[in-house]
């Protein structure tokens, strides 16, 4: 069965430090791999995804993430923390062969970052 | 554009009542999703739909209906409501194509049901 993990329900961070926010998978076939963001009171937005190519995407607002097939991992990271990244991080996958975009969610690692 | 539009923000609901759940999107994508978000869990998708009269289950559509007679439209249909579905409820749309995943998300509907 396909699914998403993120171990971790809370990461909290000092503002200037680095980050990072866990996600592993498990699908058969390739994965499309997708980070959302959800700030409070708001709906998802999307951050970054990763369909083929360079193993390292990058994406909105400093994020990027680094997609490692061998531990089927898909880590979040910036570099340096603000904290207005403080917000609620969604990892989710599908496989590129469903056609209805069904895409499967972690169930949300909350980042805090402290001044 | 608005976007993903969701109507209403906030409801309560009695037992045994029901309601109507409207989404719009004024971006011309064929697939919408209804999910439900509960407290420390992802996301689980209730129905969804890849153009206007086709819908179909997703994870958990037990206690839910929906419809899509127009593009822009994708109402979600609680007939009688229970406490287990007190939850926050999020309408999503997505674009055709390979290379085009990416949702858009509306700002969520809170329901509690009493």
């Amino acid at each position: 069965a396909q699914s998403v993990a993120q171990p971790e329900d809370q990461v909290n961070v000092a503002e200037g430090n680095p980050l990072t926010v866990k996600c592993t998978y498990s699908v058969s076939g390739n994965p499309y791999l997708f980070w959302y963001v959800q700030y409070p009171n708001r709906g998802l937005q999307f951050l970054l995804k990763y369909i083929t190519g360079d193993n390292l995407v990058k994406g909105s607002y400093g994020f990027e993430a680094e997609f490692n097939k061998s531990q089927t991992s898909f880590h979040l990271k910036k570099p340096s923390a603000l904290v207005s990244d403080s917000a609620l991080y969604f990892c989710a996958v599908r496989r590129h062969m469903d056609s209805n975009y069904q895409l499967i969610w972690g169930a949300g690692t909350k980042l805090i970052i402290k001044p | 554009n608005a976007g993903v539009t969701q109507t209403p923000k906030f409801r309560i609901l009695k037992i045994g009542q029901s309601m109507t759940l409207q989404c719009t999107q004024d971006m011309n994508h064929n697939y919408m999703y209804w999910y439900r978000q509960d407290p420390g869990m992802g996301l689980k998708l209730i129905y969804y739909s890849v153009g206007a009269g086709i819908t179909d289950k997703g994870e958990v559509p037990n206690g839910y209906n929906v419809s899509r007679s127009t593009t822009e439209d994708f109402p979600l249909r609680l007939e009688l409501a229970a406490p287990s579905q007190t939850s926050v409820y999020f309408c999503a749309s997505a674009p055709r194509g390979s290379s085009t995943d990416t949702q858009y998300f509306g700002p969520g509907t809170r329901l509690t049901v009493l």
